[in-house]
């Protein structure tokens, strides 16, 4: 079964500091991807990477930046935090070049900006 | 008009019931459909995944497609208290690299026993 880890489920920051969240899949996926997702506003791609050090913006870059400095691992940083990036944020992966392929996602880590 | 239009509900029905789950869509591109089942804190799970037109069954599940209307839809059938979750249709244009999904914005489903 696919695998997609993320580090915290439930993160409470303060406006103003650096956020990292992480996120590890054990699939050898090429493809990362970062959503968040909110009421009403449904889920909104955030960054991909479908290679190590290669990065993507999606819909809402603003306010994030992202690393992949190895192929299982993609994190997203909020540079300085914000109240209005609370949120529930999802990592999800995928093969590239077999086909199109599904997104596996993993639990999502529920972030509150204090 | 929105890429994709999915009816957020609440839709409650009772224990076997026959359910149906329904999403349109406007960019005609649109070539892989995908259903994902997400329970309450937790992250969508990969329920149905089919190409083009046509239908596709897994045990409970159909997945329908009609590109000619840019209408899929999912059917439970002999639904249980344990579907009861948000469904979310997506769809993306290609397999290239990276393509994103597309998502809808979610159905609550709710099934009382």
């Amino acid at each position: 079964d696919v695998k997609v880890t993320q580090s915290s489920r439930y993160l409470v920051k303060r406006t103003g500091e650096k956020v990292f969240l992480e996120c590890v899949q054990d699939m050898d996926h090429e493809n990362m991807f970062w959503y968040r997702q909110d009421p009403g506003l449904g889920l909104r791609l955030i960054y991909f990477s479908y290679d190590v050090k290669m990065k993507e913006k999606g819909d809402i870059p603003e306010g994030y930046s992202v690393s992949r400095e190895k192929k299982e691992r993609f994190s997203l940083i909020l540079e300085s935090a914000s109240t209005n990036q609370t949120s529930m944020y999802l990592c999800a992966s995928s093969f590239r070049d077999r086909g199109n392929q599904p997104q596996h996602f993993g639990d999502g880590t529920r972030l509150s900006i204090l | 008009q929105k890429e994709v239009e999915q009816d957020p509900g609440p839709l409650s029905v009772p224990e076997g019931a026959i359910v149906s789950l329904n999403c349109t869509y406007s960019n005609s591109a649109f070539q892989y459909f995908m259903w994902y089942r997400q329970y309450s804190r937790k992250g969508p799970e990969l329920l149905m995944y089919t190409y083009s037109s046509g239908n596709k069954e897994d045990g409970r599940f159909t997945a329908q497609v009609d590109k000619s209307s840019k209408y899929i839809s999912l059917f439970i059938r002999d639904s249980q208290p344990s579907d009861s979750a948000t469904y979310l249709c997506a769809m993306t244009r290609t397999g290239q690299a990276g393509t994103a999904l597309i998502f809808g914005k979610g159905t609550t489903l709710s099934v009382s026993s």
